[in-house]
């Protein structure tokens, strides 16, 4: 079966840094997608991981292990406006996108 | 660039009524998804063209809902009848389909209610 995994609810500090994590079990790996949804609006895309390693961009930062079937999503320096929800996706084989239920952030002053 | 557009940004219907939707992808984007986001939930992809041909239908509750995307740019995803359980929030997004990364671009997307 395809299963993702991500903790519904995180709460951090402006300024600080939270690591949002992901596991993940699908049929076949093409790559792993976070997106960042606020309440609301459209989902936008933040990162791409498809090789081990880490991946850095601006104050957003992701990592992927897939022999672990793990990633997580790095944010730094948290601002009151990266207060969202983020998505953790993987592609499959068949080139679809399999979404996780999204953790929702809170960033609190 | 104009990014994904939707229509309408809100809907509200009864049980067995129906309704449509329509998504106009980024210009030039081949391939156009169409998802359901139900509240506290990822969305899931309900369809999938590749110009206008259907590539991924298996999600899709056909026996209710339809779409099409006849000219190969815009769509439409239609309900009929609706029932309460397609409260949701209905995402279309678009994607070049060329090289790896194959980044889908989302719509602000249409919320459905269903009473």
């Amino acid at each position: 079966g395809q299963n993702i995994d991500q903790p519904t609810e995180m709460t951090a500090t402006e300024g600080a840094i939270v690591q949002i994590n992901c596991t993940y079990q699908t049929s076949g790996f093409n790559g792993l997608f976070w997106y960042q949804q606020h309440a609301g609006e459209a989902p936008t895309f933040l990162s791409y991981n498809v090789l081990d390693g880490l991946e850095e961009k601006g104050r957003f930062s992701s990592f992927l292990s897939r022999s672990k079937g793990y990633s997580y999503l790095l944010l730094k320096e948290l601002q009151m406006k990266d207060s969202a929800s983020y998505l953790c996706a993987v592609k499959g084989n068949t080139g679809k996108l399999i979404f996780g239920q999204g953790t929702t952030l809170q960033v609190k002053p | 660039e104009a990014g994904v557009a939707q229509s309408p940004r809100y809907k509200i219907i009864e049980k067995r009524q129906s309704v449509a939707f329509w998504c106009n992808p980024i210009s030039g984007h081949a391939t156009l998804y169409w998802y359901q986001q139900i509240l506290g939930q990822g969305p899931k992809l309900l369809i999938q063209f590749q110009n206008n041909g259907v590539v991924d239908d298996s999600q899709l509750p056909k026996d209710r809902f339809s779409a099409e995307r006849l000219k190969g740019v815009d769509s439409t995803l239609k309900i009929q009848p609706a029932k309460l359980e397609d409260s949701a929030v209905y995402l279309c997004a678009s994607s070049l389909m060329r090289g790896d990364k194959n980044i889908q671009y989302f719509g602000a997307g249409t919320r459905l209610s269903v009473l």
